[in-house]
């Protein structure tokens, strides 16, 4: 069966300290993983994708095979950066684009 | 930009009660789908909906709950009987297709089930 897990619940830094949000998931096949964040009072969104090594508002994720990890890095946390960030794996098939969510991690940028 | 709607944002009702929620995907998309999401917990998929049938479901979508697409642009959810444990906030996604470029999934806000 397919898991994610996200260790930490709350993530607080300062603004300008580096930030990573840890991500490890289980799975048999192939995996395609998400970062999704949820930013206050907002709807969940896609913030990148493994497949398409972007960076996205300067965050970054490299997919780790061989410690199944899928971590999420920003050298320099800025405070619009606050939000829930939902590390999320896929099984595409046929059916559709089923995700399983990890628990998510509340990241609080202080001033 | 399209978005997902969902309503009504929040619902209370009673256990017992049936419970509709609904939801209008973006118009060009294929695929839809509902999650949940208790509070302090995961968000967990519950079903996936292509060509005016279920494709997949999670183990939590049991005869209890059901889905339908009636008019061609609205998503539903219902809930026949509702439980203590069915209280959460309810997500209706859709993509565009299956597949790992397309098939991002757009969310919308969320409806919130309460059950008393």
């Amino acid at each position: 069966a397919q898991r994610v897990t996200q260790p930490e619940k709350l993530l607080s830094v300062f603004k300008g300290a580096p930030v990573e949000l840890k991500c490890n998931y289980s799975y048999s096949g192939s995996p395609e993983l998400f970062w999704y964040v949820q930013y206050s009072r907002q709807r969940l969104q896609l913030l990148l994708r493994h497949i398409s090594r972007e960076s996205i508002k300067g965050f970054t994720a490299d997919l780790n095979k061989g410690e199944t990890s899928f971590h999420l890095k920003k050298p320099f946390a800025q405070e619009e950066d606050s939000a829930m960030y939902y590390c999320a794996l896929s099984s595409f098939n046929n059916a559709g684009n089923m995700l399983t969510f990890g628990g998510g991690t509340r990241l609080m940028v202080k001033p | 930009e399209p978005e997902v709607t969902q309503t009504p944002s929040h619902q209370v009702t009673q256990m017992g009660q049936e419970v509709i929620l609904r939801c209008v995907p973006i118009s060009n998309h294929l695929y839809f789908y509902w999650y949940r999401q208790i509070l302090g917990q995961k968000v967990e998929f519950l079903v996936s909906f292509y060509n005016n049938e279920i494709s997949e479901k999670s183990e939590i979508f049991d005869d209890q709950f059901s889905v339908e697409r009636p008019d061609g642009s609205n998503f539903t959810l219902k809930i026949r009987s509702t439980k203590l444990e069915d209280s959460a906030m309810y997500f209706c996604a859709s993509s565009l297709s299956a597949g790992i470029n397309t098939g991002e999934l757009f969310f919308g806000e969320g409806s919130r089930l309460t059950v008393l």
